[in-house]
């Protein structure tokens, strides 16, 4: 069974740093990009970041372009967002999502990890 | 990146069906074939219904069809149940990144 498990969320002030986490088994996650997706509170769904399977490329959206990093290590099957000068706007539930097709990258998500909440305040 | 734009809400009585709408431009929904559509019921995680246009994953009812045409993609959901009650979200992959469409809310009355 594919399973997503992301960590690392919590309070932080603006102008912080975090670094989240996705731990992935049930499948090859070295043949499989991944991406980061976001949802603010009472909003729609927001792709932010993605990573190819060898981790050669990677993706990110306008809005977290020079601050957040994807990055993956295939060796410990786990996927990581390193976070920084986060601002209000930033909070959100985060989501990691696996790319339906071997070889994909950020095309379709077949499996979507339970989230983790990130909260940027003082 | 402007997302792709989706009515905010549609309604519909069990048993009847419904379609929503999912306009983007010709650098996303008019180009590629990989549109897909999620549906997120409250407090859960996005599931994919559809996938490159029309396709349904392994377990998804045959109830649920997409479709494109132009820049414009559509979720159909034929017999509707209480269960579909749920918001949705469209999703087209463009060059070098991907974009989500505001989302549905649909109500089933």
């Amino acid at each position: 069974e594919v399973q997503l498990s992301e960590s690392g969320g919590g309070l932080v002030q603006p102008g912080g740093s975090l670094r989240l986490s996705c731990a992935a088994s049930g499948f090859t996650f070295s043949s499989y990009g991944m991406s980061w997706v976001r949802q603010a509170p009472g909003k729609g769904l927001e792709w932010i970041s993605a990573i190819s399977g060898d981790g050669g490329k990677t993706f990110n959206s306008d809005s977290v372009r020079g601050r957040f990093t994807i990055s993956r290590d295939n060796s410990k099957n786990i996927l990581y967002l390193q976070m920084n000068s986060l601002t209000a706007e930033d909070t959100a539930v985060y989501y990691c999502a696996k790319e339906a097709a071997a070889g994909g990258v950020i095309t379709q998500f077949d499996c979507w990890g339970q989230g983790t909440l990130v909260t940027v305040s003082s | 990146q402007s997302a792709l734009t989706q009515p905010a809400s549609v309604s519909g009585s069990p048993g009847q069906s419904i379609t929503i709408s999912c306009t983007g431009a010709s650098s996303d929904i008019g180009t590629f074939n990989r549109v897909s559509w999620y549906q997120q019921h409250p407090g859960k995680t996005p599931k994919l219904i559809i996938y490159e246009v029309t396709n349904r994953p392994s377990g998804v009812p045959d109830r649920f069809s997409g479709s494109k045409s132009g820049n414009t993609a559509s979720l159909t959901i034929s017999g509707l149940q209480a269960d579909d009650e749920a918001d949705y979200y469209c999703n087209s992959y463009t060059t070098g990144n991907t974009k989500f469409g505001g989302g549905t809310k649909l109500t089933v009355l």
